[in-house]
């Protein structure tokens, strides 16, 4: 199975400053059809996750700019350029690559 | 409007069999090409993906439960279930539905709100 690891598993960010969440993966995220399936969730407490980018980079519909991915083949990045305080809460990766689908240990987010 | 909603026994026993179904609306489980997953999330930890039923009836298992896992569909009813067997207190969680549309492959883009599933005696 693939092995997703995320660091920092803890962030403790001020209003207004940049984050930047890790994510790791033990093999190659390129599927056959030269996609990468590397996805971002974000979950805040009480709530069901929320996919917020797909395919490396792409943001869902309703995801505020100040959030963007990136990265290729096995290391990739989740950067907010300016935290809100609507941000904290938990960042998962997973990625949708191999069977089975496997997620991060996830970064939680909180204001300092 | 998409939905998914989660729904069975809140309270199981040890060494029970624990059935869950997921109920979607806005969207067909045959005619859209629309998968769904089940995942679950002890208390306080991470997210787990336990399985996923494919449009085509083709189904995906996570390793470590692969024994204790069935999934499956009726999409007269628009629901997707799950089974898994001999529950253990360590099966404690929430236990999410996540639908995946097949034709531009974007996993788990919307969510069900979920159930908390407790296992004891």
């Amino acid at each position: 199975d693939v092995v997703m690891t995320q660091s920092p598993l803890s962030l403790p960010v001020t209003l207004g400053q940049a984050a930047s969440i890790s994510c790791r993966s033990s093999q190659s995220l390129v599927y056959s059809d030269g996609n990468t399936y590397l996805n971002w969730f974000h979950q805040r407490p009480g709530q069901s996750p929320r996919r917020l980018i797909y395919e490396v980079s792409i943001r869902d519909s309703g995801v505020p700019d100040r959030f963007s991915g990136s990265g290729s083949g096995t290391d990739f990045t989740l950067k907010i350029s300016r935290v809100e305080a609507e941000d904290v809460g938990v960042y998962y990766c997973m990625q949708g690559t191999h069977w089975p689908w496997t997620f991060g240990q996830g970064t939680k987010v909180e204001i300092k | 409007q998409v939905t998914l909603k989660e729904s069975g026994p809140v309270l199981v026993k040890p060494t029970e069999t624990l059935t869950l179904t997921c109920t979607v609306s806005g969207f067909s489980l045959d005619n859209d090409r629309m998968g769904v997953s089940w995942i679950r999330q002890p208390p306080g930890k991470a997210l787990e993906w336990l399985a996923h039923i494919f449009s085509s009836y083709e189904k995906a298992y996570t390793t470590s439960l692969k024994s204790r896992l069935t999934i499956s569909k009726d999409t007269s009813k628009s629901q997707v279930v799950l089974t898994m067997t001999n529950m253990d207190p360590v099966d404690t969680g929430t236990y999410y539905c996540a639908r995946t549309p097949e034709t531009t492959w974007e996993p788990l883009d919307w969510w069900g709100q979920g159930i908390m599933v407790t296992v004891s005696s």
